[in-house]
């Protein structure tokens, strides 16, 4: 079985541009969590989404946002970039409305210039 | 505000030797607890989880962790340290209300022959 997808694998930006990264759960999770690691530190939690609704906000700015579409894939967009939204960015996917048990992707690494 | 402290940034441990990495919350309830494993280039891994019950719980790849209410501490622990145990261990609390996830700053691990 497949698990957890990201796309894509590696990113380079410029500030101020706008960021789309997507995210494939696994088969049958309907929940889907985004994170943002920056280097030397753990992952911070942004958003979760279950059934296509958002059950879960962490703390950042507006710049952020997401969605869930129909098939449970997501996808994080990211405006006005910055030098510190540089980071690895993480997708987990969990099957019910808590994030009792996540499984995560690989990440993408994102670096903005 | 809830918080996880691992205060632990580096160990480093002898190939054969016990290992025991601490953590700490900070909530006013028992949230769900769980120890991930990071391996470089790799996706995070879940150990185990703790939700309620036993408070002593047994992971993956010999892993242990024991819950300590009174000390908000839930402490990852392992017999035997084998050389492919290297790698960044993340302590994270998961909080049902507004279904938000903490993870620690993470503790890395190195094993010497």
């Amino acid at each position: 079985d497949a698990g957890v997808t990201q796309s894509p694998t590696h990113l380079i930006k410029t500030r101020g541009q706008h960021v789309t990264l997507r995210c494939s759960p696994i088969s049958g999770h309907k929940s889907v969590s985004w994170y943002q690691q920056v280097l030397g530190q753990g992952p911070q939690f942004i958003f979760q989404y279950y059934e296509k609704e958002e059950r879960g906000r962490g703390n950042f700015p507006d710049r952020f946002s997401a969605r869930q579409f129909p098939n449970y894939s997501s996808e994080l967009n990211v405006n006005a970039l910055l030098l510190g939204d540089s980071a690895l960015y993480l997708c987990a996917s969990s099957f019910g409305p808590y994030q009792e048990t996540q499984y995560f992707g690989p990440g993408t690494r994102l670096l903005v210039l | 505000a809830q918080s996880v402290t691992q205060p632990d940034i580096h160990i480093t441990v002898s190939e054969g030797a016990s290992l025991e990495l601490r953590c700490n919350y900070s909530y006013g309830a028992t949230p769900y607890l769980f120890w991930y494993v990071q391996s470089p280039g790799q996706g995070l891994q879940l150990l185990l989880k703790y939700f309620s019950g036993d408070t002593l719980v047994q992971g993956i790849k010999g892993f242990e962790a024991e819950f300590k209410r009174s000390q908000s501490s839930f402490n990852l622990r392992k017999p035997s340290v084998h050389w492919s145990d290297a790698a960044e261990y993340f302590c994270a609390v998961g909080v049902v209300p507004g279904n938000q996830f903490y993870f620690g700053t993470g503790t890395s691990l190195t094993v010497i022959p």
